[in-house]
């Protein structure tokens, strides 16, 4: 079975500073794919940012990076120049390569501080 | 299509009374995925449909839960006789046949308080 691991419960920044989010996982699948979402106050799970396995090259969505280290089974979520509009939970999310079930760690609340 | 729609966003009960949430995925969304997040967790898989037929079911959905997606459109989720440990949000998404790399979509969730 698959796990993952966030062990930030709570960080919290001043707007426009970088912020990192980690995030393990455990598996013994080759091929797999990586996913962080947010979820904020409204509650609607945002898709953020996601890795596919076999590629090197770490994933980037404007402002948001990954950092993936699949030796070491490390993915963890940068955040640039970080926005009020980014106080959330963030979720660092597992699925393998032909499975359709994501499993998520516990989460970060993260906190945008103005 | 303004994405997956849960229904009713909140729902307080009574022990042993029983409930059903819906979901309205999005229409050319063909796979609908049921997930249960309690107070400070992440979401745990529950079970998901491709059209009709509902492919896998967590060990999580004891017999008192039962989940139907009638003409591979709307779904439900039933939970019979309902217990405290219930009190959960439940998370309803749609996805493509190949989720990947498009991802889900979710909706906002039903939040049940079994008092």
């Amino acid at each position: 079975a698959q796990t993952v691991t966030q062990s930030q419960p709570e960080m919290s920044v001043q707007e426009a500073e970088t912020v990192t989010l980690s995030c393990t996982y455990d598996t013994s699948e080759n091929n797999y794919y990586l996913f962080w979402y947010k979820q904020p106050p409204s509650r609607q799970m945002i898709l953020v940012i996601r890795q596919e396995a076999y590629k090197q090259q770490n994933a980037t969505e404007n402002r948001f990076s990954v950092n993936f280290q699949k030796a070491a089974k490390s993915f963890s979520l940068k955040i640039s120049d970080s926005q009020l509009g980014d106080t959330a939970m963030y979720f660092c999310a597992f699925t393998r390569f032909g499975n359709e079930k994501l499993t998520f760690g516990t989460g970060t609340r993260l906190t945008i501080i103005p | 299509d303004t994405g997956v729609s849960q229904d009713p966003r909140h729902k307080i009960t009574k022990r042993g009374q029983n409930v059903t949430f819906r979901c309205d995925p999005i229409s050319e969304h063909n796979r609908l995925y049921w997930y249960r997040q309690t107070l400070g967790q992440g979401p745990e898989f529950l079970t998901y449909f491709q059209n009709e037929a509902q492919l896998e079911k967590s060990r999580l959905l004891s017999d008192r839960f039962s989940a139907e997606r009638p003409k591979g459109s709307f779904s439900t989720l039933e939970i019979q006789r309902t217990e405290q440990g219930d009190s959960a949000m439940y998370l309803c998404a749609s996805s493509l046949v190949q989720p990947i790399p498009y991802g889900y979509t979710f909706g906002s969730g039903t939040r049940l308080t079994v008092v």
